[in-house]
Parts: C-alpha cells; structure tokens; sequence
C-alpha cells in the first residue's frame, strides 16, 4: 500500500526567503506526482504535476524535482511572500490498475506554511 | 476545461440525520469522479471512485455511499450521520485516464454534532 510523508507538517518563515517542502512515497511505481496548493476552507489548486520519467518540473517561482527511484519529490518556493502562504500537498498516482486504470490519488498529509512579513 | 460545481458549502448536521452532497461537472463528458474527505489535521483520503454512470467503487467501508445517476452528477449520501463523519468533503475530476489533470471541488465542511 502506498504511502505518501511530508515533510515539515508545518514551517513559518520571513519573506524573501527561499524555502523546500519534502515529500516522500513508499512505491516507486508511480504514474506522476503532483504538488497542489490548498487556501484555509477551499479546494485544492495543482501547481506542478511531474510524469515518472521526468526530473523536474519548473513555474515561475516553483519548481519541483522528483527521485522515483528513492521515492522523494521536493517542493522548491524561491523569494517566498505572504501570499503563498498555504498548506502544500503532494500526491501521487500509481501506475498499473489503480493508477492508469482509475486514476486515484494517495495524499500526504501537507505542511502548513506561513511567509510573514 | 472542467469545473466542478460542488453544495453547500457548509452543513451543520445532528447525529443520526441523513446526508446529501451534490458534486456536478461541466466541461467534459463521461470523466472519472472522485470523493475525498479531509478530517482535521489529516491528509486527503479517498472514499470513492466512479469511471461511469452507475459504476461505484468504494475505498475504505463506512457509513457512507455514493451514486452517480447521471454523467457528470455524483452524489454523497449517508441514512444515518456518526460523528466521526465531520470532515471536509471534496469532489475530483478526471477528464479521462489519459490526462493528467485533475479538478477539486471546493468543497463541503461538514460537522455533525
């Protein structure tokens, strides 16, 4: 059974500063990985979405990398501002039935970030 | 693109009453619909998944079902409300297996009391 840890639950940190959320997943066998954004009380935003045979994937001040083979994404924030404030979930979709055949995500549990200012 | 329409937004719920939360879909046809629930300080967790009309799978047993009498309508139900049912719900979208992006909801907070 997969499972999905990230890493910190929560991280508060000043503006302008460039920060790193961690994520790890127990099954390599893996269709994609996505980083999403949720704001307190809403949906869920996808920021990134990184297939299983790519490194790395970059927007603007985010950029994600992704380790299939130790099981390891990271979550790259440069010049952090309060508006990113957010809680930060990373999931994952299998290959195989389950993944390809039903599409079904296993989530983290996010981390909590605050950028004052 | 897809957008999901998802209500209320808000439920205030007594024990043991019954629930509905409607999730619709404009956008595409025939796409995969998920439920997700979040419970405080936890992650999202899948509760049920459906590829077509009438074809329901569940994840995890519990006091929940789900329906999905049309194509681009699924629907949260329980007979009876637990407490333990309190959470924020989400319905996802998949436009097909092919693709990769999906579309949340925004959601249903729900606290039974």
């Amino acid at each position: 059974k997969q499972e999905v840890t990230q890493i910190p639950a929560a991280l508060s940190v000043p503006e302008g500063e460039n920060l790193v959320l961690n994520c790890s997943f127990t099954d390599s066998a893996i269709y994609n990985l996505q980083w999403f954004r949720q704001d307190p009380g809403k949906g869920l935003t996808s920021l990134l979405l990184i297939q299983s045979s790519q490194r790395e994937q970059t927007s603007g001040r985010l950029n994600a990398s992704l380790d299939k083979s130790s099981g390891r994404s990271t979550l790259y924030i440069a010049a952090s501002q309060p508006g990113d404030s957010a809680t930060y979930l990373c999931a994952v979709r299998p290959s195989g039935a389950g993944g390809t055949s039903y599409g079904k995500l296993t989530f983290g549990q996010g981390t909590i970030l605050t950028v004052h200012p | 693109s897809q957008t999901i329409h998802q209500w209320p937004a808000t439920l205030v719920q007594p024990v043991g009453s019954p629930l509905s939360l409607e999730c619709t879909v404009e956008g595409t046809s025939n796409p995969n619909l998920y439920w997700y629930r979040q419970a405080a300080g936890r992650g999202l967790q899948l509760l049920f998944y459906s590829v077509g009309i009438g074809q329901i799978s569940s994840e995890v047993p519990q006091n929940l079902s789900a329906s999905r009498p049309q194509d681009r309508q699924f629907i949260l139900s329980s007979k009876k409300l637990l407490l333990s049912d309190s959470g924020f719900y989400l319905c996802a979208c998949l436009r097909d297996l092919t693709s990769d992006g999906y579309t949340f909801g925004s959601g249903t907070r729900l606290t039974v009391v």
